[in-house]
C-alpha cells in the first residue's frame, strides 16, 4: 500500500519568515495530494490540495508544489504569521472505484515565533 | 458553509464495553471514511463507505469495528468490545470529491 513520509517533524521559524514542508510517496498511482491543518485539539482542516495532472498550485501565502517522478510534493508557506502555528499533514491518495482513502504523513509542528 | 458533525464529542468507557460514534455527512456527499488519532501521533485511515457497503478498510480495523448508515443520514462507527489501545480520537470524513473531516470523539477506554 502507499506510504507517506513527511519531514521534518518540528519547524520553528520566525514570523514573516517562509516555511517549507516535504512529503515523499511511494505509490505511482497515487493522484491527489491535500494538505491538512490540525490546530491543538481540533480537526484537520483541508487548506490546500493538488491533482497529479498539474505542478503547483497557489493560493494566497500558500503553495504546493508536486514532483510526480520525483514521488514528492511540498507545502509553502510564505510570510508566516503566529496563526499558522499548527501540525500540518500532508497525504496522498490512490484512486480506486468508490472514493479515496487518505494515507497521512506523520505530520509536522510549525511554531512561528512572533 | 455545511460541516460534518460527529457526537458524542467525548466518551470514557469501561474495557470490554460497545461503543457507538455517530457522524452526520455534509448532505450531498457520497463517500464516507473513518479515520482515528492517537494522541500525537498521525491520521490513520480505518475504513470507508459508499453505496451502503464498505469499499476499503485497513487492518486496524478488525471484526471488533463496524460501519452502518442505518437511516440514510447518519453514518456510525461501532467497536463492539473496546480494548485500551483504542482510546483515540475517531474522525469521521465525508466527501464528494474533497474529504472534509468532522470534529472528532475523544474515546478512552478504562
Amino acid at each position: 500500500g502507499e506510504n507517506v513520509e513527511q519531514h521534518p517533524s518540528t519547524l520553528s521559524v520566525q514570523e514573516g519568515d517562509s516555511a517549507v514542508i516535504k512529503c515523499t510517496y511511494s505509490d505511482s498511482a497515487s493522484n491527489y495530494f491535500p494538505w491538512y491543518k490540525q490546530e491543538l485539539g481540533k480537526r484537520p482542516q483541508l487548506i490546500i490540495d493538488i491533482r497529479s495532472n498539474v505542478g503547483e498550485k497557489k493560493d494566497q501565502r500558500i503553495a504546493v508544489t508536486l514532483n510526480k517522478t520525483a514521488k514528492h510534493f511540498s507545502l509553502h508557506i510564505t510570510e508566516t504569521q503566529p496563526e499558522d502555528s499548527a501540525v500540518y499533514f500532508c497525504a496522498a491518495s490512490t484512486p480506486n472505484n468508490a472514493g479515496n482513502m487518505l494515507t497521512f504523513g506523520g505530520g509536522t509542528r510549525l511554531m512561528v515565533k512572533p | 458553509e455545511p460541516e460534518v458533525t460527529q457526537t458524542p464529542s467525548h466518551q470514557v468507557t469501561q474495557m470490554g464495553q460497545e461503543v457507538i460514534l455517530r457522524c452526520v455527512p455534509i448532505s450531498n456527499h457520497l463517500y464516507f471514511y473513518w479515520y482515528r488519532q492517537i494522541l500525537g501521533q498521525k491520521v490513520e485511515f480505518l475504513v470507508s463507505f459508499y453505496n451502503n457497503e464498505i469499499s476499503e478498510k485497513s487492518e486496524i480495523f478488525d471484526d471488533q469495528f463496524s460501519v452502518e448508515r442505518p437511516d440514510g443520514s447518519n453514518f456510525t462507527l461501532k467497536i463492539r468490545s473496546t480494548k485500551l489501545e483504542d482510546s483515540a480520537m475517531y474522525f469521521c470524513a465525508t466527501a464528494f470529491e474533497t474529504q472534509y473531516f468532522g470534529p472528532g470523539t475523544r474515546l478512552l477506554v478504562l
